[in-house]
């Protein structure tokens, strides 16, 4: 199968403080990730979209100096919501993509608690 | 842009009460349609990929068909376990300003009562 794993699965942070998420691909080499963000009930909203080795692309409204998206391997990417403020409180999903492939397989998401 | 919508927002059934979720879509060129199901708390799991109109897939009891405007997701006999959220997403194409990139429909909460 495609395995994704993401961590932390929960974190609570103070105002003002970073935290970084990580996701990998465990059994395949991604060579495309995805970061989403999904409030609740919501759908999913991308934020970013990173090739390894290459920066980030990021959507419209996104501030690429709040969240800092690295994906230097083709098994981990990372992404550090910094200085991060209660309004960040989300939960925020990564997926991964093999080289020519259309499937995207999904980590199991990181609940950002900001305090 | 891209967009999908999909229908109803909610469903509640009966267990063994079959039933179908829409997923209507507009897309510069569809280079693939994804269903995934989401638990509470979990990121999608993937089910199905379609790639043209007339296609179907099946998985236990799901079956995924598409036409060039709309997705169903045909649930037969659900049981309870089968209660998720479930999430159609479209990815457009080479040449749009999307490419690659996934768009997803707000989802459809389904409930299966015993």
């Amino acid at each position: 199968g495609a395995v994704v794993s993401q961590h932390p699965s929960r974190v609570i942070c103070k105002s003002g403080t970073s935290v970084k998420i990580e996701c990998r691909s465990l059994d395949f080499q991604a060579t495309t990730m995805f970061w989403y963000r999904q409030f609740p009930k919501q759908s999913l909203m991308l934020m970013a979209t990173s090739n390894e080795g290459s920066k980030a692309t990021y959507e419209q409204g996104v501030e690429k100096d709040k969240f800092l998206i690295n994906h230097a391997s083709l098994t981990l990417s990372t992404l550090t919501v910094t200085s991060a403020h209660p309004e960040d409180s989300s939960f925020y999903i990564c997926s991964a993509r093999r080289a020519g492939a259309t499937e995207a397989f999904f980590g199991q998401g990181t609940r950002l608690t900001v305090v | 842009e891209d967009q999908v919508t999909q229908s109803p927002e909610a469903l509640r059934l009966q267990e063994g009460e079959s039933s179908s979720l829409n997923c209507s879509y507009t897309v510069s060129g569809l280079r693939g349609l994804f269903w995934y199901r989401q638990d509470p708390g979990k990121g999608p799991e993937f089910l199905f990929t379609l790639y043209s109109a007339g296609e179907e897939k099946e998985k236990e009891r799901l079956k995924a068909t598409l036409t060039k405007k709309e997705s169903f997701l045909h649930i037969t006999a659900p049981k309870p376990e089968d209660s998720a959220t479930y999430l159609c997403a479209v990815q457009a194409g080479a040449g749009g300003t999307s490419y690659g990139k996934l768009t997803f429909g707000q989802g459809t909460i389904l409930t299966v009562h015993p």
